[in-house]
């Protein structure tokens, strides 16, 4: 799976909205993006995917780059509950070799101030 | 409904000793993921399952490492002769229909201390 390349920390205020970037310069044309996140103590939960257009959802948006080599995901009235490690990870949804196999980097902690 | 449910949610074990790690996935997922997460770290993904045969085993990380699910639905990962290094947060996940595009839900982990 193609390497992803986030901030290792950012800084919100609650009920502002938040733009967490990711870099993915060699993603190929079949890679997907997922964004998965995780509260403190807890499994990772998913948040959002898309390939090429932006997509909405009811916990964020994602806006992809038109070359696709990088993507954000915006949170739009950051919550204290926002609060969490974010992972941006590339997976070939293609029905390659991945068989579905999430490859996490670090990810971007996100702390949320009141 | 139910979540990935997974026990004990903590372990605490001898160097040497034997483990096994319970992961209940949501009712009707065929495939199931089991991760392993370091402090600091992402989750590195172990093995997957595709009903109860192992589709990729290759992540795990030695032949102590081994992982069953005989009925396709309750699966146990088991550790021999554990040693301080495995100490982690080993996570379950399952996912339904076709992994490659399926959504996976996670259980809260099970947080293993080898002394």
């Amino acid at each position: 799976d193609a390497k992803t390349t986030q901030p290792n920390s950012m800084e919100s205020n609650e009920e502002e909205p938040v733009h967490l970037p990711c870099n993915h310069s060699t993603i190929s044309g079949t890679d997907y993006i997922h964004w998965y996140r995780q509260l403190p103590s807890q499994g990772p939960e998913y948040v959002i995917h898309g390939l090429t257009s932006n997509v909405n959802n009811r916990m964020a948006s994602l806006a992809i780059a038109e070359d696709r080599k990088s993507s954000t995901l915006i949170l739009h009235r950051a919550t204290l509950r926002d609060a969490a490690v974010y992972y941006c990870i590339l997976r070939d949804d293609a029905g390659g070799t991945s068989y579905g196999k999430l490859t996490f980097g670090q990810g971007t902690i996100l702390t949320v101030h009141p | 409904g139910a979540g990935v449910s997974q026990t004990p949610s903590n372990k605490v074990t001898e160097k040497g000793k034997y483990v096994e790690l319970r992961c209940d996935p949501i009712s009707g997922h065929t495939a199931l993921y089991w991760y392993r997460q370091s402090l600091g770290q992402g989750p590195e993904f172990l093995i997957y399952f595709q009903g109860t045969g192992a589709a990729d085993d290759s992540g795990l990380p030695n032949d102590r490492f081994f992982a069953v699910r005989p009925e396709g639905s309750v699966s146990t990962l088991k550790i021999q002769r554990t040693e301080r290094g495995d100490s982690a947060v080993y996570l379950c996940a399952s996912s339904a229909r076709t992994p490659s595009k399926d959504t996976q839900y996670f259980g809260p982990g099970t947080r293993l201390t080898v002394l």
